[in-house]
């Protein structure tokens, strides 16, 4: 059984710099064509797609937020890592992890963790 | 960037109705489209994979179509279970992009 929980703090303050874990089980991230990504969803808008790692630590981000956006993968601990820079107010969503099974779109989610950017 | 509209953004069925959901592509996607379930305080269903494959263990009532540019899930004979937020997914080329999603509400 594949299950993701996402991780970190629920409320960063403007400027900021927001870390968020990805805890999995199910699957292992070194096996061949496998990734973890991070999608979010702002309160009553559409989702955005973040960024994603492969098992070969090949990753891709959203040319919008490249600049921003670090992902990083522990194997030995079945944890991905995001990290968002200089965060603001606009950047207050939901965070999902997400695993890449076939490493060409996400095909189990985690639940979600709720982040408020506010002073 | 493939732009996704989803549409409608909010629909009422009655149990047993059809519902069709559409997404329309802003450049051809081949079939590279999917198609996700969520509720509240849930994780996502994959539910639709490649425009017309049913996810395994997915009730035979969901169903894809389409291909290029516009695209359709369609829930047959819909059940009050089925209320939730469905969403689209193109995987044809980076950066990933969602359609606006649709709320369904079982009357």
């Amino acid at each position: 059984q594949i299950t993701l929980k996402e991780s970190g703090p629920t409320l960063v303050k403007p400027t900021q710099t927001l870390t968020l874990t990805c805890t999995f089980s199910g699957f292992s991230l070194s096996t061949s064509g496998v990734g973890v990504g991070w999608i979010r969803q702002p309160p009553g808008k559409a989702l955005e797609w973040l960024a994603l790692i492969y098992w070969d630590d090949d990753k891709r981000y959203s040319p919008s937020l490249k600049s921003r956006l670090t992902i990083t993968k522990d194997t030995s601990k079945n944890q991905v890592v995001l990290t968002m820079t200089n965060m603001d107010p606009v950047d207050t969503a939901t965070y999902y992890c997400a695993c890449y099974g076939s490493g060409s779109y996400p095909d189990y989610w985690g639940q979600g963790t709720l982040v408020t950017v506010s002073s | 960037e493939t732009t996704l509209t989803q549409s409608p953004a909010f629909m009422s069925a009655t149990p047993g109705d059809k519902v069709n959901i559409s997404c329309k592509a802003s450049q051809d996607i081949d079939d590279d489209m999917n198609w996700y379930q969520q509720k509240p305080g849930e994780a996502a269903i994959f539910i639709i994979q490649e425009a017309t494959t049913l996810v395994p263990g997915i009730p035979p009532r969901f169903s894809g179509s389409g291909y290029g540019t516009d695209f359709t899930l369609t829930i047959n004979n819909i059940e009050s279970e089925d209320a939730a937020y469905y969403f689209c997914l193109q995987h044809d080329n980076f950066p990933l992009t969602f359609g606006g999603g649709t709320k369904v509400e079982i009357k």
